[in-house]
């Protein structure tokens, strides 16, 4: 089975500042995974994703997120923050040609960005 | 991108009633479509997992009788919340994995929400 744990509930950086939001994976297979952002009262927006090609993703609005199978972890990180960043992040898993399995979500890690 | 849309955004209704919330792929195919249910603060909950021409596959816990759900056709689903109660008001929603997944390998494009009050 896989899973996912978002370390952090709640981050809270200054505008301008390192975005760095934690994802560490549990998985028997090499897995696919997601970043997805839901600002209040919306669905949920695609951010990036890793498919087993480049490590490092780039994906919408700055941000970025690396694989690093040793340390089965998925950091989501965005070099400054700007007050638009304010939302919920969602890091997802699943396994490669999964068919109808549904991606399993983390907790989730609310984003605060200070003036 | 892929677009997912869903009706109503947001209604309300009298305790007793049933209310039918529709989910769209407007330009793709979707052979999956998924509902879930979010609670203020928390992560979304999977419902349910509907193909297109069968019976949809629930989660534990969730009642089929409450939660019907037709996939019937490669666009459309529909939850219908039947005799909704308070208890029931939530934030639905519902996502779509595209039937030609070449280009986006089980990733899921999610629609907006519908915003249930029950009265």
């Amino acid at each position: 089975a896989q899973s996912v744990t978002q370390l952090g509930s709640h981050v809270s950086v200054s505008e301008g500042a390192l975005v760095l939001l934690r994802c560490n994976y549990s998985s028997s297979v090499p897995p696919y995974l997601f970043w997805y952002v839901q600002y209040p009262n919306q669905g949920l927006q695609l951010l990036l994703k890793y498919t087993s090609a480049a490590t490092l993703v780039k994906g919408i609005n700055g941000f970025e997120a690396e694989f690093k199978k040793s340390e089965t972890s998925f950091h989501l990180t965005k070099p400054s923050a700007h007050m638009s960043d304010a939302a919920e992040y969602f890091c997802a898993v699943s396994p490669p040609n999964s068919g109808n399995t549904p991606l399993v979500f983390g907790k989730g890690t609310r984003l605060s960005v200070i003036a | 991108g892929a677009v997912v849309s869903q009706h109503p955004s947001r209604v309300i209704c009298k305790s007793g009633t049933s209310v039918k919330i529709e989910c769209r792929s407007l330009d793709f195919q979707a052979t999956t479509m998924f509902w879930y249910r979010q609670f203020p603060k928390q992560s979304l909950m999977l419902m349910a997992t509907s193909n297109e021409g069968s019976k949809a596959t629930y989660e534990q816990g969730v009642e089929k009788d409450k939660f019907l759900i037709n996939h019937a056709s490669l666009t459309l689903s529909t939850l219908t919340v039947t005799s909704a109660h308070p208890e029931d008001s939530s934030f639905y929603i519902c996502s779509a994995r595209d039937k030609k997944a070449g280009t986006s390998p089980n990733e899921q494009f999610f629609g907006p929400g519908t915003r249930l009050t029950v009265l």
